[in-house]
Protein backbone atom coordinates (compact mmCIF):
# COMPACT_ATOMS: atom_id res chain seq x y z
CA UNK A 1 0.00 0.00 0.00
CA UNK A 2 0.50 3.53 0.06
CA UNK A 3 3.30 4.99 2.44
CA UNK A 4 4.80 8.54 3.82
CA UNK A 5 7.75 8.45 5.83
CA UNK A 6 9.13 11.82 7.44
CA UNK A 7 12.73 12.39 9.77
CA UNK A 8 11.99 12.04 13.67
CA UNK A 9 12.15 15.03 15.35
CA UNK A 10 11.62 17.03 16.87
CA UNK A 11 13.77 19.17 15.33
CA UNK A 12 15.26 22.38 17.26
CA UNK A 13 16.69 24.92 14.95
CA UNK A 14 17.73 28.64 15.75
CA UNK A 15 16.53 31.85 13.75
CA UNK A 16 17.53 32.07 10.71
CA UNK A 17 18.83 28.61 10.00
CA UNK A 18 18.34 26.39 7.19
CA UNK A 19 15.96 23.80 7.73
CA UNK A 20 15.45 20.68 5.64
CA UNK A 21 12.67 18.20 6.77
CA UNK A 22 13.24 14.95 4.53
CA UNK A 23 10.10 13.05 3.28
CA UNK A 24 9.74 9.80 0.97
CA UNK A 25 7.17 8.12 -0.04
CA UNK A 26 5.79 4.36 -1.31
CA UNK A 27 2.88 4.96 -4.08
CA UNK A 28 1.90 2.88 -7.16
CA UNK A 29 1.61 5.13 -10.04
CA UNK A 30 1.63 8.98 -9.71
CA UNK A 31 0.74 10.42 -6.67
CA UNK A 32 0.12 14.33 -5.92
CA UNK A 33 2.39 15.72 -2.96
CA UNK A 34 1.63 17.41 -0.24
CA UNK A 35 3.25 19.53 2.81
CA UNK A 36 0.91 20.49 5.41
CA UNK A 37 1.60 22.68 8.63
CA UNK A 38 -0.08 22.61 12.04
CA UNK A 39 0.21 25.31 14.12
CA UNK A 40 -0.26 24.80 17.49
CA UNK A 41 -4.02 24.58 18.57
CA UNK A 42 -5.06 24.58 14.77
CA UNK A 43 -5.81 22.38 12.22
CA UNK A 44 -3.92 21.37 9.44
CA UNK A 45 -3.18 24.04 6.74
CA UNK A 46 -1.67 23.37 3.21
CA UNK A 47 1.41 24.46 3.01
CA UNK A 48 2.63 23.59 -0.55
CA UNK A 49 1.76 20.76 -2.79
CA UNK A 50 3.14 18.91 -6.59
CA UNK A 51 1.14 16.98 -9.07
CA UNK A 52 3.90 15.32 -10.50
CA UNK A 53 7.65 14.64 -11.43
CA UNK A 54 9.97 17.33 -11.15
CA UNK A 55 7.20 19.60 -10.31
CA UNK A 56 8.65 22.17 -7.34
CA UNK A 57 5.85 23.75 -4.72
CA UNK A 58 6.43 26.55 -2.84
CA UNK A 59 4.74 29.13 -0.28
CA UNK A 60 6.15 31.31 2.13
CA UNK A 61 9.78 30.76 1.83
CA UNK A 62 9.20 27.28 1.90
CA UNK A 63 10.21 24.74 -1.31
CA UNK A 64 10.05 21.07 -1.56
CA UNK A 65 10.33 19.37 -5.15
CA UNK A 66 9.05 16.30 -6.45
CA UNK A 67 11.70 13.81 -6.88
CA UNK A 68 10.02 10.59 -8.87
CA UNK A 69 13.97 8.95 -9.05
CA UNK A 70 14.58 8.92 -5.74
CA UNK A 71 10.46 9.29 -4.54
CA UNK A 72 10.97 11.95 -2.47
CA UNK A 73 9.80 15.31 -1.53
CA UNK A 74 12.08 16.84 1.00
CA UNK A 75 10.72 20.44 2.98
CA UNK A 76 12.92 23.03 2.57
CA UNK A 77 13.02 26.44 3.86
CA UNK A 78 16.66 29.05 4.15
CA UNK A 79 15.88 30.87 7.06
CA UNK A 80 13.14 29.83 9.20
CA UNK A 81 11.69 32.45 11.74
CA UNK A 82 9.96 31.39 15.38
CA UNK A 83 6.57 31.84 13.70
CA UNK A 84 7.40 28.97 11.65
CA UNK A 85 7.31 26.40 14.86
CA UNK A 86 4.94 23.83 14.36
CA UNK A 87 4.10 20.34 13.39
CA UNK A 88 4.83 19.77 9.46
CA UNK A 89 2.90 16.87 7.89
CA UNK A 90 4.26 15.35 4.66
CA UNK A 91 1.17 13.95 2.41
CA UNK A 92 0.39 11.86 -0.92
CA UNK A 93 -2.88 11.37 -2.69
CA UNK A 94 -2.86 8.62 -5.36
CA UNK A 95 -5.69 8.67 -7.89
CA UNK A 96 -8.43 7.57 -4.65
CA UNK A 97 -9.95 10.00 -2.15
CA UNK A 98 -7.48 10.04 0.93
CA UNK A 99 -4.88 11.29 1.73
CA UNK A 100 -1.93 9.18 3.31
CA UNK A 101 0.29 11.55 6.09
CA UNK A 102 3.46 10.69 7.19
CA UNK A 103 3.97 10.67 10.92
CA UNK A 104 4.54 14.59 11.42
CA UNK A 105 7.60 16.23 12.13
CA UNK A 106 7.73 19.18 15.00
CA UNK A 107 9.93 21.74 13.96
CA UNK A 108 11.05 24.25 17.43
CA UNK A 109 12.75 27.60 16.23
CA UNK A 110 14.18 29.25 18.71
CA UNK A 111 15.14 33.18 19.15
CA UNK B 1 -15.74 33.26 7.09
CA UNK B 2 -15.08 30.08 8.00
CA UNK B 3 -14.15 27.56 5.19
CA UNK B 4 -14.63 23.88 7.61
CA UNK B 5 -16.16 24.42 11.14
CA UNK B 6 -16.53 21.77 13.39
CA UNK B 7 -18.77 22.18 16.41
CA UNK B 8 -17.52 21.77 19.23
CA UNK B 9 -13.87 22.23 19.72
CA UNK B 10 -13.82 20.54 22.68
CA UNK B 11 -15.70 17.50 24.47
CA UNK B 12 -15.31 15.99 27.45
CA UNK B 13 -17.31 12.79 28.50
CA UNK B 14 -17.33 10.03 30.50
CA UNK B 15 -17.01 6.56 29.03
CA UNK B 16 -19.79 4.56 27.50
CA UNK B 17 -21.95 8.07 26.71
CA UNK B 18 -22.62 8.97 23.42
CA UNK B 19 -21.95 12.10 21.75
CA UNK B 20 -21.98 13.71 18.23
CA UNK B 21 -19.00 16.27 16.09
CA UNK B 22 -20.79 18.04 13.69
CA UNK B 23 -19.13 19.53 10.23
CA UNK B 24 -19.97 22.03 7.60
CA UNK B 25 -18.04 23.17 4.57
CA UNK B 26 -18.93 26.70 2.61
CA UNK B 27 -16.49 25.63 -0.32
CA UNK B 28 -18.87 24.07 -2.35
CA UNK B 29 -16.69 20.94 -2.66
CA UNK B 30 -18.27 17.63 -3.70
CA UNK B 31 -16.04 15.63 -0.83
CA UNK B 32 -15.72 15.20 2.76
CA UNK B 33 -13.61 13.42 5.42
CA UNK B 34 -13.03 12.66 8.94
CA UNK B 35 -9.31 12.26 10.11
CA UNK B 36 -8.25 11.00 13.88
CA UNK B 37 -5.11 12.48 15.06
CA UNK B 38 -3.84 10.53 18.35
CA UNK B 39 -1.79 12.07 21.12
CA UNK B 40 1.93 11.25 19.18
CA UNK B 41 0.05 13.76 16.56
CA UNK B 42 -0.44 10.15 13.66
CA UNK B 43 -3.47 11.38 11.63
CA UNK B 44 -5.34 8.46 9.71
CA UNK B 45 -8.26 8.66 7.98
CA UNK B 46 -11.91 7.11 9.24
CA UNK B 47 -14.67 7.86 6.64
CA UNK B 48 -14.77 9.71 3.22
CA UNK B 49 -18.02 10.59 1.14
CA UNK B 50 -18.44 11.75 -1.58
CA UNK B 51 -21.73 13.45 -3.01
CA UNK B 52 -23.39 11.88 -0.18
CA UNK B 53 -21.94 8.41 -0.41
CA UNK B 54 -19.87 6.70 1.68
CA UNK B 55 -16.93 5.87 -0.75
CA UNK B 56 -13.63 5.08 2.20
CA UNK B 57 -14.80 3.36 5.71
CA UNK B 58 -11.33 2.65 7.11
CA UNK B 59 -11.37 -0.43 9.61
CA UNK B 60 -13.35 1.68 12.61
CA UNK B 61 -15.62 0.34 15.02
CA UNK B 62 -18.94 -0.17 14.52
CA UNK B 63 -19.23 2.77 17.32
CA UNK B 64 -18.38 5.22 14.64
CA UNK B 65 -21.10 6.05 12.55
CA UNK B 66 -21.20 8.97 10.10
CA UNK B 67 -24.20 10.82 8.24
CA UNK B 68 -23.86 12.98 5.69
CA UNK B 69 -27.36 15.26 5.50
CA UNK B 70 -26.07 16.84 2.36
CA UNK B 71 -22.58 17.63 0.39
CA UNK B 72 -21.83 20.66 2.86
CA UNK B 73 -22.15 18.76 6.32
CA UNK B 74 -20.85 15.57 7.21
CA UNK B 75 -21.41 14.68 11.25
CA UNK B 76 -19.73 12.21 12.64
CA UNK B 77 -21.50 9.87 15.68
CA UNK B 78 -19.49 7.55 18.46
CA UNK B 79 -21.88 5.32 20.44
CA UNK B 80 -20.22 4.05 23.52
CA UNK B 81 -17.55 5.88 23.87
CA UNK B 82 -13.91 4.38 25.02
CA UNK B 83 -10.93 5.85 26.72
CA UNK B 84 -8.83 5.00 23.61
CA UNK B 85 -11.19 7.76 21.72
CA UNK B 86 -10.06 10.15 23.00
CA UNK B 87 -7.94 12.29 20.25
CA UNK B 88 -8.70 14.94 18.11
CA UNK B 89 -11.06 14.63 15.39
CA UNK B 90 -10.46 16.59 11.92
CA UNK B 91 -12.96 17.13 9.35
CA UNK B 92 -11.94 18.09 5.84
CA UNK B 93 -12.96 18.82 2.12
CA UNK B 94 -12.35 18.71 -0.88
CA UNK B 95 -12.94 19.12 -4.67
CA UNK B 96 -13.16 15.75 -6.62
CA UNK B 97 -10.46 16.14 -9.58
CA UNK B 98 -7.99 18.97 -8.39
CA UNK B 99 -5.45 16.82 -6.97
CA UNK B 100 -7.09 15.91 -3.82
CA UNK B 101 -5.94 19.34 -1.94
CA UNK B 102 -7.89 18.85 0.64
CA UNK B 103 -8.91 21.74 3.31
CA UNK B 104 -9.28 21.06 6.74
CA UNK B 105 -11.22 22.08 9.96
CA UNK B 106 -10.19 23.38 13.17
CA UNK B 107 -10.47 20.17 15.13
CA UNK B 108 -12.85 18.62 17.87
CA UNK B 109 -10.46 17.46 20.65
CA UNK B 110 -12.67 14.87 22.56
CA UNK B 111 -11.58 13.62 25.79
CA UNK B 112 -13.12 10.54 27.28
CA UNK B 113 -13.00 9.91 31.25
Amino acid sequence: GNSVTQMEGPVTLSEEAFLTINCTYTATGYPSLFWYVQYPGEGLQLLLKATKADDKGSNKGFEATYRKETTSFHLEKGSVQVSDSAVYFCALSDRGFKLVFGAGTILRVKS
Amino acid sequence: DTAVSQTPKYLVTQMGNDKSIKCEQNLGHDTMYWYKQDSKKFLKIMFSYNNKELIINETVPNRFSPKSPDKAHLNLHINSLELGDSAVYFCASSSQGRSNEQFFGPGTRLTVL
